[in-house]
């Protein structure tokens, strides 16, 4: 069935650094693809997404990208600061409403 | 602004026990969602509803049941749990792309 590839499962970085995510997905329908961040004890949050019809996307210090011929899609954090610390997860679509997510990342941002 | 409030936050079963989780939303979004969390294994479809009055099976539908109640509600029910329930539960809302999750519910089922 289709499946959305995760990794790494751990990355520390040191504070200031960048971190990337990578994500590889198995269903060439899926058309869109949102990133989760999720702290602890609390639900995933939505930080940043993009459609099938867009290469990149950025927001501030947060980017993803997409390579739809790849299947995979990658989130990039620049100049990261100890409130980035989270895991983070990727989806993507799977029909109209559904999602299929990877297994998460824990970032850890070290001071 | 509560945006998806999920009830209740920690639950502790006997095995058999059944038991109601409740989800509500406040933003007018038509479809609503059960996922559970288990490590290593990411978030996982139990049950959707695409609109008010409907509800369809996702990746992990065994054992569970669900009530579209109104547009604002959804719940999950465990009949009989069983400690392979043990897990976090999350309901999440949408309208077109992106959820909104709720802050989770911790069960455990002994």
């Amino acid at each position: 069935g289709e499946n959305v590839e995760q990794h790494p499962s751990t990355l520390s970085v040191q504070e200031g650094d960048s971190a990337v995510i990578k994500c590889t997905y198995s269903d060439s329908a899926s058309n869109y693809f949102p990133w989760y961040k999720q702290e602890l004890g609390k639900g995933p949050q939505l930080i940043i997404d993009i459609r099938s019809n867009v290469g990149e996307k950025k927001d501030q210090r947060i980017a993803v990208t997409l390579n739809k011929t790849a299947k995979h899609f990658s989130l990039h954090i620049t100049e990261t600061q100890p409130e980035d610390s989270a895991v983070y997860f990727c989806a993507a679509s799977k029909g109209t409403y559904k999602y299929i997510f990877g297994t998460g990342t824990r970032l850890k941002v070290l001071a | 602004n509560a945006g998806v409030t999920q009830t209740p936050k920690f639950q502790v079963l006997k095995t058999g026990q059944s038991m109601t989780l409740q989800c509500a939303q406040d933003m007018n979004h038509n479809s609503m969602y059960w996922y559970r969390q288990d490590p290593g294994m990411g978030l996982r479809l139990i049950y959707y509803s695409a609109s008010e009055g409907t509800t369809d099976k996702g990746e992990v539908p065994n054992g569970y049941n669900v009530s579209r109640l109104n547009k604002r509600e959804f719940s999950l029910r465990l009949e009989s749990a069983a400690p392979s329930q043990t897990s976090v539960y999350f309901c999440a809302s949408s309208e077109v792309d992106g959820y909104t999750f709720g802050s989770g519910t911790r069960l455990t089922v002994v």
